[in-house]
């Protein structure tokens, strides 16, 4: 089982909906990010979480230390939104960073 | 300020070639750090490097494998006698000091095709 689980994988939307992606964890961290990759793109931070929710924009990401679960919120979702995002943690290294699978998300117009 | 920088991006081998992927880090960080993302599977930890040293290669495979940080120029994660199973995206990340201890800054990638 991997120690961080992503919740769907894959996920398709209409433009304007309200999405929802799920991180749950098993280890004992120091913070969380929340990561998104366009096809065949780098890799962009958009998050880093050690407690309670933080927003930018239409994104919105929380935190529950105690349940060990996280999601990233996407209010009036765009195709432009269409990317993998990537839940990770930071457990007892600070470099050894943990990476759950990704969520594809694709927002049809 | 220019971000994280890797290349190639794009990099096509035929079995039993070398692959040499680049990583510069940012301005003002000295440590790096190599990723790989196998198709379908998330990213996984391979090395950690300060200039001139390597911290820890618990993820690199024992063998073909070899990462370098000099100290003058980009880091070098070379893959020698590359087999299909090397095919995979890696990621370069850096920070200023010793681990993450605030935002991750990656690199766009170099992506390996071995034919």
């Amino acid at each position: 089982k991997n120690e961080v689980e992503q919740s769907p994988q894959n996920l398709t939307a209409q433009e304007g909906e309200f999405i929802t992606i799920n991180c749950s964890y098993s280890v004992g961290i120091s913070a969380l990010h929340w990561l998104q990759q366009h096809p065949g793109g780098g890799i962009v931070s958009l998050f880093m979480l050690s407690s309670g929710k933080k927003k930018h924009g239409r994104l919105i990401a929380t935190i529950n230390i105690q349940e060990k679960h996280s999601s990233l919120h996407i209010t009036a979702s765009h195709p432009r939104d269409s990317a993998v995002y990537i839940c990770t943690v930071r457990g007892g290294s600070n470099y050894k960073l943990t990476f759950g699978k990704g969520t594809l998300l694709t927002v049809n117009p | 300020n220019a971000g994280v920088m890797q290349n190639p991006r794009h990099l096509v081998r035929r079995r039993g070639q070398e692959a040499r992927l680049r990583c510069s880090p940012m301005k003002g960080h000295s440590h790096v750090y190599w990723y790989r993302q196998l198709p379908e599977e998330g990213l996984k930890f391979m090395v950690y490097l300060q200039k001139e040293n390597i911290i820890d290669e618990s993820g690199m495979p024992k063998e073909r494998f070899s990462a370098e940080f000099p100290k003058e120029g980009p880091s070098i994660l070379r893959i020698q006698q590359v087999v299909r199973g090397d095919s995979a995206a890696y990621f370069c990340a850096s920070s200023p000091s010793g681990g993450f201890t605030g935002e991750l800054f990656f690199g766009e990638g170099s992506r390996l095709t071995v034919l």
